[in-house]
């Protein structure tokens, strides 16, 4: 079957750096999207990862492992406006279809 | 830069009625989605579409039904609205390849 798991919130500080995980389970896998969703607002993509490794981008940081079915994403020097949530989303290699997690709320706080 | 439209951000209808959510898409994308978004089950894709005419189910398509008759606009149908269907509804669309899939605004949908 297919299952996607990532904490369902999550509070820093200002500042601070977060790690949000998220674990997977696929038949076939081809990528793995991380999207930012404001309240009320359209999820907008941040990051994208099918080898490997870590993807930087300026205060945001993906990493993906396949052998372990494993991602995090990586908030650095984090801001009042990164209050929102996260989702985690992986591609199916048969139907080209996104399996979405159900998301973190991440709060951030003074 | 990317842009997908959905024709209302907030509706509210009343039970029975038949209700029509537009989508349209200015990036000649040829595959469109609609999802479901609900607190604590994520999103969850209703139906596809891969071309113009063509349309797939997805996880939870009963109750629902789609028109793609042009390629920039994909349009969700709920045929007779019912309160499980109160929701908010996500437009996406994409191309192929590595690029990921760009979402509308939204529409939060009420049935009473």
């Amino acid at each position: 079957g297919q299952n996607i798991d990532q904490p369902t919130e999550m509070t820093a500080t200002e500042g601070a750096i977060v790690q949000i995980n998220c674990t997977y389970q696929t038949s076939g896998f081809n990528g793995l999207f991380w999207y930012q969703q404001h309240a009320g607002e359209a999820p907008t993509f941040l990051s994208y990862n099918v080898l490997d490794g870590l993807e930087e981008k300026g205060r945001f940081s993906s990493f993906l492992s396949r052998s372990k079915g494993y991602s995090y994403l990586l908030l650095k020097e984090l801001q009042m406006k990164d209050s929102a949530s996260y989702l985690c989303a992986v591609r199916d290699r048969n139907t080209d279809k996104l399996i979405f997690g159900t998301g973190t709320r991440l709060q951030v706080f003074p | 830069d990317v842009k997908v439209t959905q024709s209302s951000r907030y509706l509210v209808k009343r039970t029975g009625e038949k209700v029509f959510l537009e989508c349209v898409q200015d990036m000649d994308h040829e595959n469109m989605f609609w999802y479901r978004q609900d607190p604590g089950l994520g999103l969850r894709l209703i139906y596809f579409s891969y071309d113009v005419k063509m349309k797939e189910k997805g996880d939870i398509p009963e109750g629902y039904s789609v028109s793609r008759e042009k390629k920039e606009r994909f349009s969700l149908i709920l045929e007779s609205a019912s309160t499980n269907q109160t929701s908010m509804y996500l437009c996406a669309s994409w191309d192929r390849g590595n690029q990921p899939q760009h979402f509308g605004d939204g529409t939060r949908l009420s049935i009473l």
